[in-house]
Parts: C-alpha cells; sequence; structure tokens
C-alpha cells in the first residue's frame, strides 16, 4: 500500500527567509502524481504545486518549488522569501496515476510557522 | 461558479444520532470523495465515487453511507453518531480520475458528537 510521511510535525522560519518541508513516499507504482496542499486556519485545502512523476523537471509556482528525488521518492516543498500568510498547515498528497480512482492519500501534515 | 460546497458548516449530534452531511458542485465533475480530518493524523478517504450511481469504499468507511444519484451531489450520511467521529469533514471532486486533475476542496464541516 501506498504511504507517504512527513516527518515534521512543525517547522518555522523568519519572515523573507527560505524553509523547506520533508515529504517522503512509498509506492511500487511509476505512474502517479505529487502534491502540495497549503490549509490555513480558514480550514480551506489549497492547492500549492502539483508534480507528475514522469516529468524530471522540478515543478514551480512562484515563491515555491519543489525537490522531486524519484528514486529516493522524496518530494520535498522549498518556500522562498517566506511571508506571514505562509503561516499554515502543510500537507504532502500522492495519487496514482492509472485505474479509475482519483484518491488522494495524504500525509500527516507539518505545521508552518512565520515568525516576524 | 460556486464550486464545491458543503453544509453545514458545524454540527453538534448526541450519540446514537444519524444525519446527513451535503455536498454538492457545479463543475460537472465526475470524480467526488469524502475525507475526515483528525488532529495529527492528516486527511483519510471515506468514500468516493467515480460517477453518478457508483461509489466505492475509502480507508475509514465503517459508521458512513454515501450515494451517488446526481452528478452534482454527493451526502454523507452517519447512520448511528459515536463520538469516535467527532472530526472536520472534507468534500472534494475532481473532472476524472485519471491524470493529474486537481482536486477541489469544500470548506469543511466541523462536527462534534457527545
Amino acid at each position: 500500500a501506498q504511504t507517504v510521511t512527513q516527518s515534521q510535525p512543525e517547522m518555522s522560519v523568519q519572515e523573507a527567509e527560505t524553509v523547506t518541508l520533508s515529504c517522503t513516499y512509498d509506492t511500487s507504482e511509476s505512474d502517479y502524481y505529487l502534491f502540495w496542499y497549503k490549509q490555513p486556519p480558514s480550514r480551506q485545502m489549497i492547492l500549492v504545486i502539483r508534480q507528475e512523476a514522469y516529468k524530471q523537471q522540478n515543478a514551480t509556482e512562484n515563491r515555491f518549488s519543489v525537490n522531486f528525488q524519484k528514486a529516493a521518492k522524496s518530494f520535498s516543498l522549498k518556500i522562498s522569501d517566506s511571508q506571514l500568510g505562509d503561516a499554515a498547515m502543510y500537507f504532502c498528497a500522492y495519487r496514482f496515476g492509472g485505474g479509475s480512482q482519483g484518491n488522494l492519500i495524504f500525509g500527516k501534515g507539518t505545521k508552518l510557522s512565520v515568525k516576524p | 461558479n460556486a464550486g464545491v460546497t458543503q453544509t453545514p458548516k458545524f454540527q453538534v449530534l448526541k450519540t446514537g444520532q444519524s444525519m446527513t452531511l451535503q455536498c454538492a458542485q457545479d463543475m460537472n465533475h465526475e470524480y467526488m470523495s469524502w475525507y475526515r480530518q483528525d488532529p495529527g493524523m492528516g486527511l483519510r478517504l471515506i468514500h468516493y465515487s467515480v460517477g453518478a450511481g457508483i461509489t466505492d469504499q475509502g480507508e475509514v468507511p465503517n459508521g458512513y453511507n454515501v450515494s451517488r444519484s446526481t452528478t452534482e451531489d454527493f451526502p454523507l450520511r452517519l447512520l448511528s453518531a459515536a463520538p469516535s467521529q467527532t472530526s472536520v469533514y472534507f468534500c472534494a471532486s475532481s473532472p476524472r480520475t485519471s491524470g493529474v486533475h486537481t482536486q477541489y476542496f469544500g470548506p469543511g464541516t466541523r462536527l462534534t458528537v457527545l
């Protein structure tokens, strides 16, 4: 069975600095997708960034980028120039690419604090 | 385009009561699902549907029922509420089940069972 592990329950970063959140996953599949979701105190789940496993190039979205290491099954999120609004829970998620299911498997989350 | 809507936002039940959490989407998405979020546990899949009339169990289905009579609606029924079902419930939808399609989440329902 596929699993997603986030080993950092909490992280803290100074405003304007860079922070990296870790995520590892376990799967025997070659076709899959990886996601980072942000959950602010409002509880809304917001997609931050996504990565197709077949793409070697790391995804980037403005200040957010990933370091996708397929062989190591690692998918870390880097937030550059951290802002107060980045404070939230961050969830890493995996989805199998084939079959008829679109189910996400989530890690337990990392709570990010941003200090002014 | 309202996206994914959930009602109610908050609910308090007594043990043994039943209720239905409503979920609707207006994006004509094939795939819909229900997750529960507990502290320190991330989100876990309860039930999902790949189209009208088709549902299946996820990781934690016990104590919950679903049906999908229309593309738009995917209600979650608690048959006899238990304190262990105290949680935040999220409904999500996506255009198709395959490919990199993003799942869109509703705002969540916070349920407390006394």
